[in-house]
């Protein structure tokens, strides 16, 4: 069965990177895309960017260009996700989510990686 | 970018009644593209309704989805205990794939 296994929570401080991963397993990897959401503490979901993991195009969020880069490994089915600078109001549970295509619903979830940034 | 607005923001209904729940667009949705998911407190999302109205895998059909344009709605025919939760609908026609506020389904 799909599964989407993520890494574990951070503590950031402001102005700093973080790295999430998020390995794929039970279905063939590269055939699939794969999406970032987060969800701010009591908060909804706010899509953050996507990624062809065929290809390694990707698209994102206004909101978040120049400071959010999603890469992958197909090696290890594994996709990341890297936002710089950051601040308190990137506090937040971080989700990856596979897509079928660029536009498509998000049909399988990880089980989030909380993302605290704090001074 | 389109901004959806659910409604209402809580439902207060009890075990086996009728639930309906609304979602608008600021601007019309690319045909089919509104997604409905489930969430419930601790856990990832889930998707439950893709293309506006097909099931997803393992979804019961007191689940259904309809509507088209600006205006979508998510119906649960009988409530379950299991479906008392937050439910998202979301557009993924267009960048940024947008999703509503949420609208809160509880126990009456």
């Amino acid at each position: 069965q799909v599964q989407l296994m993520q890494s574990g929570a951070e503590v950031k401080k402001p102005g700093a990177s973080v790295k999430v991963s998020c390995k794929a397993s039970g279905y063939t990897f590269t055939r699939y895309y794969m999406n970032w959401v987060r969800q701010a503490p009591g908060q909804g979901l706010e899509w953050v960017g996507i990624i062809d993991l065929s290809t390694g195009g990707t698209n994102y969020a206004q909101k978040f260009q120049g400071r959010v880069t999603v890469t992958s490994d197909t090696s290890t089915s594994t996709v990341y996700m890297d936002l710089s600078s950051l601040r308190s109001e990137d506090t937040a549970i971080y989700y990856c989510a596979r897509g079928g295509d660029w536009y498509s619903t998000f049909d399988s979830w990880g089980q989030g990686t909380l993302v605290t940034v704090s001074s | 970018e389109i901004v959806l607005t659910q409604s209402p923001g809580t439902l207060s209904l009890s075990p086996g009644e009728r639930a309906t729940l609304s979602c608008r667009a600021s601007e019309s949705v690319s045909s089919p593209y509104l997604a409905w998911y489930q969430q419930k407190p601790g856990q990832a999302p889930r998707l439950l309704i893709y293309d506006t109205s097909s099931r997803a895998t393992a979804i019961p059909d007191r689940f259904s989805g309809s509507g088209s344009g600006t205006d979508f709605a998510l119906t649960i025919s009988r409530l379950e205990p299991e479906d008392f939760a937050v439910y998202y609908c979301q557009q993924y026609g267009s960048s940024p794939r947008t999703f509503g506020q949420g609208t809160r389904v509880e126990i009456k």
